[in-house]
């Protein structure tokens, strides 16, 4: 079944730092550009990060650049976004989501497999 | 920052077609994408490449694009179709943005 299952999120005091993983099955993960994208409670999508299918290529917005890093390890098709010095608008619902075509550049990417999410809580 | 603008909200009534644009400077040169979202759900991609439709999408979602706008159809609208609907495209300054999302009600 094509899927993506992720995990690692909680609660976390400001400053903190959080993980979360994607595992990814039912496709050939690694050609494949993957992305992070939240929604903070009540509020529309916003795009975080994304990778391409070989991990040489990372792109970030500008809210989490510095301090959030994604990567990917193709030989266990897992996608993970490692958060430092989480403040408390980063709370959100964290998915990871699948590109849409395997070889497209990304200003074309857009994303056909979202997983269910993983909600992070930045709090005291 | 790159902006895409959506209406917050559309009602309709059943059976009816229901339109939601999302106007952005680089909509010309770029693709849109759409997702649909339910309430506690994620996304679902709904449309592609501006009009292109996924297998097992319903034919009454369409899309279509002219200058700096693109519009979302539904046509024969269903109750099932009351949803939030996201627009997505890019430019130079990143590869993917979101617009800020249409309310979608079926009166």
């Amino acid at each position: 079944e094509v899927q993506l299952l992720e995990s690692g999120g909680g609660l976390v005091q400001p400053g903190g730092s959080l993980r979360l993983s994607c595992a990814a099955s039912g496709f050939t993960f690694s050609s494949y550009a993957m992305s992070w994208v939240r929604q903070a409670p009540g509020k529309g999508l916003e795009w975080v990060s994304a990778i391409s299918g070989s991990g040489g290529s990372t792109y970030y917005a500008d809210s989490v650049k510095g301090r959030f890093t994604i990567s990917r390890d193709n030989s266990k098709n897992t996608l993970y976004l490692q958060m430092n010095s989480l403040r408390a608008e980063d709370t959100a619902v964290y998915y990871c989501a699948k590109a849409g075509e395997a070889t497209v550049t990304p200003t074309n990417w857009y994303f056909d497999l979202w997983g269910r999410g993983t909600l992070v809580t930045v709090s005291s | 920052s790159y902006e895409l603008t959506q209406p917050p909200s559309v009602s309709v009534s059943p059976g009816q077609t229901a339109r939601i644009t999302c106007s952005g400077d680089a909509l010309p040169k770029q693709y849109a994408y759409w997702y649909q979202q339910k309430p506690g759900q994620a996304p679902v991609l709904v449309i592609y490449k501006d009009s292109e439709r996924p297998s097992g999408i319903p034919e009454r979602f369409s899309g279509s694009s002219s200058g700096t706008t693109v519009t979302l159809t539904i046509s024969g609208v269903q109750a099932e179709d009351e949803a939030d609907y996201y627009c997505q495209s890019a430019d130079s300054s990143g590869p993917v943005v979101f617009g800020g999302g249409t309310k979608l009600t079926v009166l």
